[in-house]
């Protein structure tokens, strides 16, 4: 089946860093990625929309500025939280919608990064 | 906007116990309704899925039927497993506006105990 990888799966890092996490799908070319947010034992969150070759949209209250997303191809999506601190850890989960599916076809996940900043 | 209410949890029942998770939604038109599942430290998978009125989605034992009369999507299990103890979200997607990103519940811990 379809397989969505993200990468890495953890990260650890000083405040002030700024680090990139990579989603691609490995099997299906993906038009629309989604970025989700996820704070400990709560629901996942939407941050944003990454859309191949145009730019991303993002939901009220995430400043665009502090992650950024780049999507250059169809199979790869990258979120950066620039310059991150304390209250930038969390888990962050990508997901994939396949080009060829049909509007009621689910996402496909990726396993998801643990972000932690020192 | 689109909400989706989920039980709170934990829920915690013993190997082969009956299972409900239940879940209400809100939404515009008629979304599709999906259930995942978190096992610790992983991502989502998806676990079953329905798309109109009265489709039952069913996969390893799980089943939940789109109730439009009620907005209800509850997740069932006849039996459930140890390995069966993750957290899951149930969640639509809105097909009216054609959005394709997903709404999630707050998500329900199922602790099964041998």
């Amino acid at each position: 089946g379809a397989v969505v990888s993200q990468h890495p799966s953890r990260v650890i890092c000083k405040s002030g860093t700024s680090v990139k996490i990579e989603c691609r799908s490995l099997d299906f070319q993906a038009t629309t990625m989604f970025w989700y947010r996820q704070f400990p034992k709560q629901s996942l969150m939407l941050m944003a929309t990454s859309n191949e070759g145009s730019k991303a949209t993002y939901e009220q209250g995430v400043e665009k500025d502090k992650f950024l997303i780049n999507h250059a191809s169809l199979t790869l999506s990258t979120l950066t939280v620039t310059s991150a601190h304390p209250e930038d850890s969390s888990f962050y989960i990508c997901s994939a919608v396949d080009r060829e599916a049909v509007s009621n076809q689910p996402q496909h996940f990726g396993d998801g990064t643990r972000l932690s900043i020192l | 906007g689109n909400s989706v209410t989920q039980m709170e949890g934990p829920v915690t029942l013993s190997e082969e116990a009956f299972l409900t998770i239940n879940c209400t939604y809100t939404a515009t038109g008629y979304p599709s309704l999906f259930w995942y599942v978190q096992y610790p430290g992983e991502g989502l998978q998806l676990l079953l899925k329905a798309t109109k009125a009265d489709d039952k989605g069913s996969n390893k034992g799980f089943e939940a039927t789109y109730r439009k009369e009620t907005t209800s999507f509850h997740l069932e299990k006849g039996s459930v497993q140890v390995s069966d103890s993750a957290v899951y979200f149930c969640a639509l997607s809105d097909r009216v506006t054609g959005r394709r990103a997903l709404t999630f519940g707050s998500g329900t811990r199922l602790q099964v105990q041998p």
